[in-house]
């Protein structure tokens, strides 16, 4: 099947730093990525769409400036959370769709991110 | 966007138990998917289910399609403590999914 990876796993960092977590597709190309965000016990929550090679389409009511996310190539994603605050610390899943896949979304491990 | 509800939102039972787990919508799905999430992981895609009515299995999970497709369950037997995880229900839209609110289950050895 096709496979998804995120790096890093997870990551703790201090309040006002910038965090990237990369999304990368093994083995087959994205046509299009998507990041999510979920809080302890909830579900998943779309934060943004993007295409290779444009722009990001973002959420209604999520920061396109605190969350900076650059899809350059058809394997990598990435999202950078910019000038980290307690209240960002959640857990960051991407998921990858090609249009070979059947309009399946596959997902990645997820980054849990903690911000002190 | 419509909203998914799952329900029960937690469900706690012991190994060997059956139980059901329901997602219900406001309006009519075009297709709906079942994920599992274990802790620390991303979803993983379970089953796809499009007409009214379809029942499909996979060995002990039984997922079946509302006739009007607004509501879909899943039916887990004897359950196992392999089967802990978060079960998703989720609408695939034009270009994204739309997640139902999840129901967290635990079996307990």
């Amino acid at each position: 099947g096709a496979v998804v990876s995120q790096h890093p796993s997870w990551v703790i960092c201090k309040s006002g730093t910038s965090v990237k977590i990369e999304c990368r597709s093994l083995d087959f190309q994205a046509t299009t990525m998507f990041w999510y965000r979920q809080f302890p016990k909830k579900s998943l929550m779309l934060m943004a769409t993007s295409n290779e090679g444009s722009k990001a389409t973002y959420e209604q009511g999520v920061e396109k400036d605190k969350f900076l996310i650059n899809h350059a190539s058809l394997t990598l994603s990435t999202l950078t959370v910019t000038s980290a605050h307690p209240e960002d610390s959640s857990f960051y899943i991407c998921s990858a769709k090609g249009h070979l896949l059947r309009n399946e979304q596959f997902f990645g491990p997820g980054t849990r991110l903690t911000v002190l | 966007t419509q909203l998914l509800e799952q329900s029960p939102q937690f469900l706690s039972i012991q190994e060997g138990e059956n139980l059901t787990v329901y997602c219900n919508s406001s309006s009519v799905f075009s297709s709906l998917q079942w994920y599992r999430q274990e802790p620390g992981e991303g979803p993983v895609l379970l089953v796809t289910v499009v007409t009214g009515g379809e029942v499909k299995k996979l060995k002990r999970l039984t997922f079946q399609f509302g006739d009007a497709r607004k509501d879909s369950s899943l039916h887990i037997t004897a359950a196992q403590p392999g089967d802990t995880g978060l079960y998703l229900c989720a609408e695939p839209g034009a270009n994204n999914l739309f997640f139902g609110t999840g129901t967290r289950l635990t079996v307990i050895p």
